[in-house]
């Protein structure tokens, strides 16, 4: 089944600021819009942005998401260690009725 | 707090069937949609099936669909993923997950090897 389309790899130095695209369309993440999974290595994924730009109790105020049109952004400001992880989007796809994923996105911390 | 514990993977040949359990606590359980997914080694993530509260619709991936059943209890708080005709290519940790995807369990490993 098609899935959302995300960039395989972003790298950026410790304390700047990065943003991770994610293109759907109107049956996903045009409809309901998108949702932000961060996946570290031997944990399980973390949801810290759904619909959109709703942000769940205890993610840090700097992590942010938005949306225009079929493309959702995920942007964290002042990049930590920790926050080097695969991201991955998804967004419930109306016609298919079926959650849909992004190939995810690795996100290095210089 | 939302708490989901995955039990039930192993080893299987292929050909077998498992069935993975999901034990959920800490939340309206039976409010809430319910979902499988999985990761297969070095690979991303991959919904696999989705049960609405009522139990009544169920959706699956193509490629598991007349393979898996997703089912649920209510009144125990648990969600269930028969899996039979498993494949080689059905190996994965598989996760249960809770409504739009905010709760996440540490995941049951699934192996199927001969």
């Amino acid at each position: 089944q098609p899935g959302l389309t995300q960039p395989p790899s972003v790298s950026k130095d410790l304390g700047q600021t990065a943003t991770l695209t994610c293109t759907g369309n109107n049956n996903n993440v045009g409809y309901q819009g998108a949702g932000w999974l961060q996946h570290r290595r031997g944990h399980p994924p973390k949801l810290v942005a759904y619909r959109n730009d709703n942000r769940p109790s205890g993610i840090s105020e700097r992590f942010s998401a938005s949306r225009s049109g079929n493309t959702a952004s995920l942007t964290i400001t002042g990049l930590q260690p920790e926050d080097e992880a695969d991201y991955y989007c998804s967004a419930w796809d109306a016609r298919l009725t079926a959650w849909v994923f992004g190939g995810g996105t690795e996100l290095t911390v210089l | 707090e939302v708490r989901l514990v995955e039990s039930g993977g192993g080893l299987v040949q292929p050909g077998g069937s498992l069935r993975l359990s999901c034990a959920a606590s800490g939340s309206t359980f039976s409010g809430e949609w319910m979902s499988w997914v999985r990761q297969a080694p070095g690979r991303g993530l991959e919904w696999v099936a989705t049960i609405k509260p009522d139990g009544n619709d169920r959706f699956y991936v193509d490629s598991v669909g007349g393979r898996f059943t997703i089912s649920r209890d209510n009144a125990e708080s648990s969600l269930y993923l028969q899996m039979n005709s498993l494949r080689v290519e059905d190996t994965a940790l598989y996760y249960c997950v809770s409504g739009l995807l905010d709760h996440w369990g540490q995941g049951t490993l699934v192996t199927v090897s001969s």
